[in-house]
């Protein structure tokens, strides 16, 4: 079975761009989380959808940060404009019906983002 | 505040020395505790979900357990390719917050041949 998959791996990028990162969940899976992860503040939740609709944004830094699920096979994180303390990995995960019931949830391998 | 707190940030072992990882944590309405292992480079991967007190999970040469209080990953006779971040997480109840898992900083294992 195919695992959550994100693009692109890599992006770097300069200060002010628009940078927007990819994530397709596993088939049949409709939560869906956004993370970021950096070295100083660890792994944290950004977003997450159920059955496409945002249901905890609370995490998202700051208006720069926007998410969306327009289908269950996708989802976007955009950053706009970008700046130098984004620069993080940033991970997609999904998990099934039942996670709630404590279904784990799956992580892609990420996007590495770099802005310069 | 709901706290998740692993010690210790980095662990060298050898090769068939056992030991063990410890996540505690202070959250209200614990609805479960989840191990990932982290590969370099890699998304966590999930290992085993803990619900209640007394629980404990196997698979291969790692066995976690669960307390009121924390929760341990003891790894017996680890070998090199154990080597990788050991993350914990958990989640509580009630809110908005309910899916939300919380992560700790992770334990750094390195198993030397």
């Amino acid at each position: 079975d195919a695992g959550v998959i994100q693009s692109p791996r890599h992006e770097v990028t300069e200060m002010g761009q628009e940078v927007t990162l990819r994530c397709k969940p596993i088939s049949g899976h409709d939560y869906l989380f956004w993370y970021r992860q950096t070295m100083m503040r660890g792994l944290e939740l950004l977003i997450y959808f159920n059955n496409n609709v945002p249901i905890d944004d609370s995490g998202m830094p700051e208006d720069r940060f926007s998410a969306k699920m327009p289908n269950a096979s996708f989802s976007t994180l955009k950053i706009q404009p970008s700046e130098p303390r984004d620069s993080a990995v940033y991970f997609c995960a999904s998990s099934p019906t039942g996670y709630l019931s404590n279904q784990p949830q799956h992580f892609g391998d990420g996007t590495r983002l770099s802005i310069l | 505040e709901d706290q998740v707190t692993q010690s210790p940030e980095a662990l060298r072992l050898q090769e068939g020395e056992s030991s063990s990882l410890n996540c505690s944590y202070t959250v209200s309405g614990l609805r479960g505790l989840f191990w990932y292992r982290q590969d370099p480079g890699k998304g966590p991967e999930f290992l085993f979900t803990l619900y209640s007190a007394g629980e404990e999970k196997e698979k291969e040469r790692l066995k976690a357990t669960l307390t009121k209080k924390e929760s341990f990953l003891h790894i017996t006779a680890p070998k090199p390719e154990d080597s990788a971040t050991y993350l914990c997480a958990v989640r509580i109840a009630g809110g908005t917050s309910y899916g939300k898992l919380t992560f700790g900083q992770g334990t750094i294992l390195t198993v030397h041949p």
